[in-house]
């Protein structure tokens, strides 16, 4: 089956640093990346979407310059966390899908990356 | 925007039925999916449906459909301690379109 996996798998930093968060489809190649923040006993909130070689799609409210991403490959999409704080601190989770437009469109999710901003 | 709800927690003795329900709001919902998360690890997809079916059985899962209310239920039968877990519904509003909007996840856990 398809396999999404993340990098680090949990982070602790300080505030005012930055983090980097990888997303690497295993076995596919994806056009599409998606990044997901959940807090706890809260659904998953969509981040942003991301397309291999165009500029990432956010969603409202979440701050493009805070959130950088980058989609360089078809199996490689990075979420760097800038200037973090104690807020930014949430399970991130990835997904990536095979087709875009099509079909059931299923995404397939990484195992999340915990983010800990002392 | 959209929403869509489920209750936090459910829990059930091992070999019984557990039936996860959720609401939605949005009337041109076209895909509805169940997904599951244990701990620490990301969401696997269970099962979909398309928003035209009523009904969709999957070995031990059964995902019930009521449009007109716009209600989504997940039945497991003969629930396992293994079944213990979140359970995410989720709707996305175009046929073919990425994006997913979940629920707020319902804590399954099944007693010995």
């Amino acid at each position: 089956g398809a396999v999404v996996s993340q990098h680090p798998s949990r982070v602790i930093c300080k505030s005012g640093t930055s983090v980097k968060i990888e997303c690497r489809s295993l076995d596919f190649q994806a056009t599409t990346m998606f990044w997901y923040r959940q807090f706890p006993k809260q659904s998953l909130m969509l981040m942003a979407t991301s397309n291999e070689g165009s500029k990432a799609t956010y969603e409202q409210g979440v701050e493009k310059d805070k959130f950088l991403i980058n989609h360089a490959s078809l199996t490689l999409s990075t979420l760097t966390v800038t200037s973090a704080h104690p807020e930014d601190s949430s399970f991130y989770i990835c997904s990536a899908t095979l087709r875009v437009g099509t079909g059931t469109n299923e995404q397939f999710f990484g195992p999340g990356t915990r983010l800990t901003v002392l | 925007g959209e929403d869509v709800e489920q209750s936090l927690f459910l829990s059930v003795r091992e070999g019984d039925s557990s039936v996860i329900n959720c609401t939605y709001t949005d009337s041109s919902s076209t895909y509805l999916y169940w997904y599951k998360q244990e701990p620490g690890a990301g969401l696997q997809l269970l099962t979909y449906i398309f928003s035209n079916m009523d009904m969709k059985q999957d070995q031990r899962l059964t995902v019930l459909l009521n449009k007109k209310d716009k209600h989504l239920s997940l039945r497991i039968a003969d629930t396992q301690t293994g079944d213990s877990a979140i359970y995410f519904c989720a709707e996305s509003i175009e046929a073919g379109a990425n994006n997913l909007f979940f629920g707020t996840g319902t804590r399954l856990t099944v007693i010995p």
